[in-house]
């Protein structure tokens, strides 16, 4: 059964190019969400995906933004990125709306 | 909105000893807290959860309390060992609403 798949790994990027990450949930699940993780500091919520969605979104610019197709299978996309972007981006799977999260082992992503 | 603290940031225990991490949340309409494991380098792990119609959950060395009166819970892992070491998070949902984590524990199990 596999879990929550994220790719790339890891990813360096130059301030105001774009970035994509992408993410296959855990089998069974339709819902996927977004986090960004700064060090040391616990995730953040980005965005919700439910029936190619968006459902719910956290404080993050309009530079962030998200799509989830047919088969549950998500991107985040990351316009003109700053150095603040730099960040673990993790994406969490679940069965419907208000269940337990299951994560991903994120991307590593690091603008210079 | 949801507010989650965590205390302590850090915490170093003998292999063998308990620990306890405790999380108070501000929103009284959040009813699920779970909490999570990340080991360095991966995501975080769902350990244990409780629903606020529990007062509290086992799972063999893990438990969970949850206060709703006074709005907080708390993670109890009793026999430490090494590989307990990680980073801890709670977190919080109301219903309709995102999950809220809080800051993270870093938890070191020293033999």
């Amino acid at each position: 059964d596999a879990g929550v798949t994220q790719s790339p790994t890891h990813l360096i990027k130059t301030r105001g190019q774009q970035v994509t990450l992408r993410c296959s949930p855990k089998s069974g699940h339709d819902t996927v969400s977004w986090y960004q993780q700064a060090l040391g500091q616990g995730p953040q919520f980005i965005f919700q995906y439910y029936e190619e969605e968006e459902r719910q979104r956290g404080n993050f610019p309009d530079r962030f933004s998200g799509h989830q197709y047919p088969n549950y299978s998500s991107e985040l996309n990351v316009n003109a990125l700053l150095l603040g972007d730099s960040a673990l981006y993790l994406c969490a799977s679940s069965l419907r709306l208000n269940s337990p999260l299951h994560f991903g082992n994120g991307t590593r992503l690091t603008v210079t | 909105g949801e507010n989650v603290e965590q205390h302590p940031s850090t915490l170093s225990v003998q292999e063998g000893d308990s620990a306890v991490i405790k999380c108070t949340y501000s929103d009284s309409a959040s009813n699920y807290f779970p909490w999570y494991k990340q080991e360095l380098g991966k995501g975080p792990q769902l350990i244990i959860d409780i629903r606020s119609n529990v007062g509290e959950k086992k799972d063999q060395r893990i438990a969970v309390t949850l206060n709703k009166t006074a709005k907080h819970f708390s993670l109890h892992i009793t026999e430490t060992q090494p590989e307990d070491s990680a980073v801890y998070f709670c977190a919080a949902l109301a219903y309709g609403q995102n999950f809220v984590f809080g800051p993270g524990t870093r938890l070191s199990v020293l033999p």
